[in-house]
């Protein structure tokens, strides 16, 4: 089975920067997503990793390492839009599973 | 593309009632998801078919939950009969490969009272 491990809420100020982490344990690893759900919103995919380091997509980063177990992903130069809830997901054995996900709330 | 279609949006319905919920995919895609999400349990994977099979509904919480994908471009996925605990979103999602990031609909909330 799957178990997805994400702090469920953190606050953080407008320009700055916020990481939210993941730790997970799978038997059988083929990839960790990470997606932004806003409130009352379907979920939307930000980022991929399958293998170690860092992706980067514009204001938001992506880490793995698989040997950890452990993600993270950087929101940086924060803004107000980017109040929402972060979904780690992980893929393995055929199924995508999701953590309760990471509630950040940007303040001004 | 007009994305993952779900309907309704919302839906309230009386305890022992039957629920249909609604899907259409993204044309071309050949794997369909049915997800829920509660506060409680976050996004829960329910079944998921690839090319209208369905390949694994060990999430199907029990025999109540069915679903169905007649062809390429619509799913159900009913309750019968409906229970207080099944109140939810229920989302559906599809995508061009199973370990490709999926795209959701918007979701179902559905409440039962």
């Amino acid at each position: 089975g799957q178990n997805i491990d994400q702090p469920t809420e953190m606050t953080a100020t407008e320009g700055a920067i916020v990481q939210i982490n993941c730790t997970y344990q799978t038997s059988g690893f083929n990839g960790l997503f990470w997606y932004q759900q806003h409130a009352g919103e379907a979920p939307t995919f930000l980022s991929y990793n399958v293998l170690d380091g860092l992706e980067e997509k514009g204001r938001f980063s992506s880490f793995l390492s698989r040997s950890k177990g452990y993600s993270y992903l950087l929101l940086k130069e924060l803004q107000m839009k980017d109040s929402a809830s972060y979904l780690c997901a992980v893929y393995g054995n055929n199924r995508l599973a999701f953590g309760k996900g990471n509630q950040v709330v940007v303040i001004p | 593309d007009a994305g993952v279609i779900q309907s309704p949006r919302h839906e309230v319905t009386e305890m022992g009632q039957e629920v249909t919920l609604r899907c259409k995919p993204i044309s071309g895609h050949d794997y369909l998801f049915w997800y829920r999400q509660t506060m409680m349990r976050g996004l829960e994977l329910l079944i998921y078919f690839n090319n209208n099979v369905p390949i694994d509904d060990s999430g199907m919480p029990e025999d109540r939950f069915s679903a169905k994908m007649p062809n390429a471009s619509f799913s159900t996925l009913k309750i019968q009969p409906s229970e207080p605990r099944d109140s939810a979103v229920y989302f559906c999602a599809s995508s061009s490969d199973s370990q490709r990031g999926y795209t959701f609909g918007s979701g179902t909330r559905l409440t039962v009272v």
